[in-house]
């Protein structure tokens, strides 16, 4: 199974700053990695996939990059909207396994 | 539009058995490989179980394997998850999704609750 590790667990940002969310895979699943939002109470929303493409919808201030192992989530300028929590999550292998997730919280 | 709704979680006691139905609209079910995903309070997410489009792959994580069994009706464009052997451990809002690779739609989700 394929361990994904995600940093920090939690992130201190104030609206209009950019933050910037870390995501390891413990062997490269290429660029099979998506990028999940979920506020509580909700489902999660696909942001990313194939590590840099944006769902429908998704604002262009949320970016993603990163292959094989190392892959960061992108959101330039924090919305208020944006505060939640983000899991990142690899296809390249089953079973698909999710990060522990990243909470953005208002600084 | 687009939709996907769960129903038939619940309370049920360790060792016993719940099924968990999903119904598909505004999109061709029958085209979509679909999954279930779970949630345990407070907690991460766990991919489940996938099902091809036709039915014929079915893939389970180890921690199920032998216990849950996911299923499709495509005439009913429904998505299902038999649980049964049920321990403290499936305690989550499980919650279904079209796609096996990053799932772009998600139901509401269905709580499951194992106690005594």
């Amino acid at each position: 199974e394929i361990v994904m590790t995600q940093s920090p667990a939690t992130l201190s940002v104030s609206p209009g700053e950019r933050a910037t969310l870390s995501c390891g895979a413990s062997q490269s699943v290429s660029s099979n990695l998506a990028w999940y939002q979920q506020k509580p109470g909700r489902a999660p929303r696909l942001l990313i996939y194939g590590a840099s493409t944006r769902a429908t919808g998704i604002p262009a201030r949320f970016s993603g990059s990163g292959s094989g192992t190392e892959f960061t989530l992108t959101i330039s300028s924090l919305q208020s909207e944006d505060f939640a929590v983000y899991y990142c999550q690899q296809y390249n292998n089953w079973p698909r396994t999710f990060g522990q997730g990243t909470k953005v919280e208002i600084k | 539009e687009v939709q996907l709704v769960e129903s038939g979680g619940g309370l049920v006691q360790p060792g016993g058995s719940l099924r968990l139905s999903c119904a598909a609209s505004g999109f061709t079910f029958s085209n979509s490989w679909m999954s279930w995903v779970r949630q345990a309070p407070g907690k991460g997410l766990e991919w489940v179980a996938y099902i091809k489009q036709d039915g014929s792959e079915k893939y389970y994580v180890d921690s199920v394997k032998g216990r849950f069994t996911i299923s499709r009706d495509n005439a009913k464009n429904s998505l299902y998850l038999q649980m049964n052997s049920l321990g403290a451990e499936d305690t989550a809002l499980y919650y279904c999704a079209r796609g096996g690779w990053y799932p772009d739609v998600w139901g509401q989700g269905t709580l499951v609750t194992v106690s005594s």
